[in-house]
C-alpha cells in the first residue's frame, strides 16, 4: 500500500504562469516532507522541505505547503519556467528512521 | 569534490550473473544510503551506512544483494545471480548528520539491465 502518493503522473504549464504540484501522504507520524526534482540521466536533485511544525516554506520561486490536517503537501513554482520541466518526486520520512518513502513522481513540461 | 559518484554508470548482465556496484559520497558525509528505481516508480530505500556500520536494511534487500561500507568512505552494492526482476537504476546518496531537513545528495546512478 502506497503511503506517498502523487495521483497527477503529468502536468503542462506556460511558462510565466503558476505550477502547482500535488502529494498525499497516509501516516500522521511523518516528520520532514521533501521535494525533488530530477532530470533524465541523472539522480534526484533536492529542491525544498518543510517540517510538521510548519506549514509554508518559501526558497525563490519555489513554496512547499504542508496541510497537516489533510496529510497533503504541495509545491508551487512560480513562475514557471522551461528548465523547470522535470520529474518531481515529493518523499517523507520521520526523525526516528533514515529511510526517505518516494511518491512515483509528477512529470512537469513547461512550454514557452 | 564534485557530489555523489557511481561507477559504472551503465550495466548490462545475463540472468544469473553477479555484479557488483560502486558508490563514492561526498568525503565529509558519514551517512550513505542505497536506494532502487524501476519505471514509473519513485525510489525505494534499500540500505543505509553510517561510517562502516550498515544499520538499516528494507525486505527489498534479498539474499542476494549484499552492501558493504569497509572504511566508512565507498560502498559496494553486490548481486548475486542476477534477475531480469533486479533491472532497474540504482542509486546512491550521503548526507551528513541526522537532519533529514536537508535530504540527501544523490548520484547519477547505475542502471542495470539484466537480460
Amino acid at each position: 500500500d502506497q503511503q506517498v502518493k502523487q495521483n497527477s503522473p503529468s502536468l503542462s504549464v506556460q511558462e510565466g504562469r503558476i505550477s502547482i504540484l500535488n502529494c498525499d501522504y497516509t501516516n500522521s507520524m511523518f516528520d520532514y516532507f521533501l521535494w525533488y526534482k530530477k532530470y533524465p540521466a541523472e539522480g534526484p536533485t533536492f529542491l525544498i522541505s518543510i517540517s510538521s511544525i510548519k506549514d509554508k516554506n518559501e526558497d525563490g520561486r519555489f513554496t512547499v505547503f504542508l496541510n497537516k490536517s489533510a496529510k497533503h503537501l504541495s509545491l508551487h513554482i512560480v513562475p514557471s519556467q522551461p528548465g523547470d520541466s522535470a520529474v518531481y518526486f515529493c518523499a517523507v520520512g520521520n526523525q526516528a528512521g533514515t529511510a526517505l518513502i518516494f511518491g512515483k513522481g509528477t512529470t512537469l513540461s513547461v512550454s514557452s | 569534490d564534485t557530489g555523489v559518484s557511481q561507477d559504472p554508470r551503465h550495466k548490462i548482465t545475463k540472468r544469473g550473473q553477479n555484479v557488483t556496484f560502486r558508490c563514492d559520497p561526498i568525503s565529509e558525509h558519514n551517512r550513505l544510503y542505497w536506494y532502487r528505481q524501476t519505471l514509473g516508480q519513485g525510489p525505494e530505500f534499500l540500505t543505509y551506512f553510517q561510517n562502516e556500520a550498515q544499520l538499516e536494511k528494507s525486505r527489498l534487500l534479498s539474499d542476494r544483494f549484499s552492501a558493504e561500507r569497509p572504511k566508512g568512505s565507498f560502498s559496494t552494492l553486490e548481486i548475486q545471480r542476477t534477475e531480469q526482476g533486479d533491472s532497474a537504476m540504482y542509486l546512491c546518496a550521503s548526507s551528513f548528520g541526522r537532519e533529514l531537513f536537508w535530504g540527501y545528495t544523490f548520484g547519477s546512478g547505475t542502471r542495470l539491465t539484466v537480460v
